[in-house]
C-alpha cells in the first residue's frame, strides 16, 4: 500500500535553532501534501497545504515565515520550523494524497519536536 | 470556516459491547468522511471512510453511517475488543479540483475497552 515516510522521527534541540522535517511519498506521486500539528491529548490541527511547484496555503493563525514549506517535487515536501522556541514543541505529522485522485490520505509516522 | 464536532470525548465500554462515536460537520460541500484510529505516539491509521454518495458502509466489526441532510456521520464498532482501545478521530473534506482535499478533524474520542 501507499507509504509516506517522514524524517526525522525525533528532534531535540536548543531554542533558536531551525529544524527541517521531510515528508516523502515512497510509491506514489503527490501534488498536494498536508502538514499537521498535534499537541498532547489534542486533535490534529491542519497547519498548511503544500502544493508542488507553488506556494503553500497556510491556515489562519499559522505564521508562514515561522513555518517554511517547500514542495519541490512530486514526492517530497519539507517543513522548516525557523528559530524554534519551547512553545513550538509538538508532534508534527504530514500526509499526502495520491496524484491519481479519489484516494485516501496517507500519513507519515510523525516527528516529535522538543525545544529546550 | 469548516468545523467538525465529535462526541463523546471519552468512551468506556465492556469487552463485547458496541461503541458509537458521532460527528457533525459544518461545510455542506464536504463529501468525504474518513475515520482514523491513533495509538499513543503513532500515526493516524485509516480504519474506514465513506463518501457522500452512500449512506452506510461496513467492514467486519466497523461501520459508518452518513446523514447528509443533518450533516452528521457516526462510527459503530461492534463486539469491541481490548485492542480497539485507542483515540478515534473523524474528519471531513471536500474533493478536488475545487477543493484540495484537506481534512478537518474532530476533537477525538478516547475509547477504552475493559476486559
Amino acid at each position: 500500500g501507499a507509504v509516506v515516510s517522514q524524517h526525522p522521527s525525533w528532534v531535540i534541540c536548543k531554542s533558536g535553532t531551525s529544524v527541517k522535517i521531510e515528508c516523502r511519498s515512497l510509491d506514489f506521486q503527490a501534488t498536494t501534501m498536508f502538514w499537521y500539528r498535534q499537541f498532547p491529548k489534542q486533535s490534529l490541527m491542519l497547519m498548511a497545504t503544500s502544493n508542488e511547484g507553488s506556494k503553500a496555503t497556510y491556515e489562519q493563525g499559522v505564521e508562514k515565515d515561522k513555518f517554511l514549506i517547500n514542495h519541490a517535487s512530486l514526492t517530497l515536501s519539507t517543513l522548516t520550523v525557523t528559530s524554534a522556541h519551547p512553545e513550538d514543541s509538538s508532534f508534527y505529522i504530514c500526509s499526502a494524497r495520491d496524484l491519481r485522485g479519489n484516494q485516501p490520505q496517507h500519513f507519515g509516522d510523525g516527528t516529535r519536536l522538543s525545544i529546550l | 470556516g469548516e468545523n467538525v464536532e465529535q462526541h463523546p470525548s471519552t468512551l468506556s465500554v465492556q469487552e463485547g459491547d458496541s461503541a458509537v462515536i458521532k460527528c457533525t460537520y459544518s461545510d455542506s460541500a464536504s463529501n468525504y468522511f474518513p475515520w482514523y484510529k491513533q495509538e499513543l505516539g503513532k500515526r493516524p491509521q485509516l480504519i474506514i471512510d465513506i463518501r457522500s454518495n452512500v449512506g452506510e458502509k461496513k467492514d467486519q466489526r466497523i461501520a459508518v453511517t452518513l446523514n447528509k441532510t443533518a450533516k452528521h456521520f457516526s462510527l459503530h464498532i461492534t463486539e469491541t475488543q481490548p485492542e480497539d482501545s485507542a483515540v478515534y478521530f473523524c474528519a471531513a473534506s471536500g474533493a478536488p479540483p475545487g477543493n484540495t482535499g484537506k481534512l478537518i478533524f474532530g476533537q477525538g474520542t478516547t475509547l477504552q475497552v475493559k476486559p
